[in-house]
C-alpha cells in the first residue's frame, strides 16, 4: 500500500502541553501536507512542506521533514482544547498526481 | 466567499437505490476529487477529475460513477452495485497540479437503511 502511516493513532494531553504526531511514507515525494479534521467535518489544510525543505512554521505549528528517513512530524505547541481533532498527513509521490492520505492521529486536549 | 459546497449533509439510501451527492466549488479550481472515509480511517480516493469532461478512477471506483460537465460541479452517484455504501463522503478541489494542497467540502454522511 502507498498509504502513509501515522503515529500515534491517538493522543491525549493536557491543555498547555505540546503535541507531537509522526508520519511515515514509502516512496519519494514532491511534498507532504498536514490537514486537520474536526469530528464530522471536512479536512482543513494546515501546512505544506516541499521535499527540499526541512522545517516549516505556521503559528503554533511546526513541521519537519526528513526525506532520508521518509518521515515527517507535526508539533503543536501550547495546545488548547480547541485543537482537539484528527490530524492527517498526506503526500504526493514524485511524478504522481494523486495525494495519498494517512489514517490520522486523533488528538484530545483536556481543558 | 469562495469555497466548496457539498449537499446534502445527511443522506439515507434504501437497498437497490442510486443516490447522487452534489459538490460545487467557486474557487475556479481545475481539479476535483471524491474521497470515502470510514470510521477511524483515512481517506480513500474514489474518482478524480483534472479538467472538465475528463475524469479518472481512483482506488475504489467500483459501484460509483461521476460526471464533470462543468468546471464548478463534480457530482458523485453511488449506485446499487456499491455493496457497502455507508460512509462519510468528502469532495475536494485544487489547482491544476494539486501541488498546493486541497480545499475540502464539509462532507455528506450516507447511510443505507
Amino acid at each position: 500500500s502507498q498509504q502513509g502511516e501515522e503515529d500515534p493513532q491517538a493522543l491525549s494531553i493536557q491543555e498547555g502541553e505540546n503535541a507531537t504526531m509522526n508520519c511515515s511514507y514509502k516512496t519519494s515525494i514532491n511534498n507532504l501536507q498536514w490537514y486537520r479534521q474536526n469530528s464530522g467535518r471536512g479536512l482543513v489544510h494546515l501546512i505544506l512542506i516541499r521535499s527540499n525543505e526541512r522545517e516549516k512554521h505556521s503559528g503554533r505549528l511546526r513541521v519537519t521533514l526528513d526525506t532520508s528517513k521518509k518521515s515527517s512530524s507535526l508539533l503543536i505547541t501550547a495546545s488548547r482544547a480547541a485543537d482537539t481533532a484528527s490530524y492527517f498527513c498526506a503526500h504526493r509521490n514524485t511524478g504522481g498526481f494523486k495525494t495519498i492520505f494517512g489514517a490520522g492521529t486523533r488528538l484530545f486536549v483536556k481543558a | 466567499d469562495g469555497g466548496i459546497t457539498q449537499s446534502p449533509k445527511y443522506l439515507f439510501r434504501k437497498e437497490g437505490q442510486n443516490v447522487t451527492l452534489s459538490c460545487e466549488q467557486n474557487l475556479n479550481h481545475d481539479a476535483m476529487y471524491w474521497y470515502r472515509q470510514d470510521p477511524g480511517q483515512g481517506l480513500r480516493l474514489i474518482y478524480y477529475s483534472q479538467i472538465v469532461n475528463d475524469f479518472q478512477k481512483g482506488d475504489i471506483a467500483e459501484g460509483y460513477s461521476v460526471s464533470r460537465e462543468k468546471k464548478e460541479s463534480f457530482p458523485l452517484t453511488v449506485t446499487s452495485a456499491q455493496k457497502n455504501p455507508t460512509a462519510f463522503y468528502l469532495c475536494a478541489s485544487s489547482g491544476q497540479t494539486g501541488e498546493d494542497g486541497y480545499t475540502f467540502g464539509s462532507g455528506t454522511r450516507l447511510t443505507v437503511v
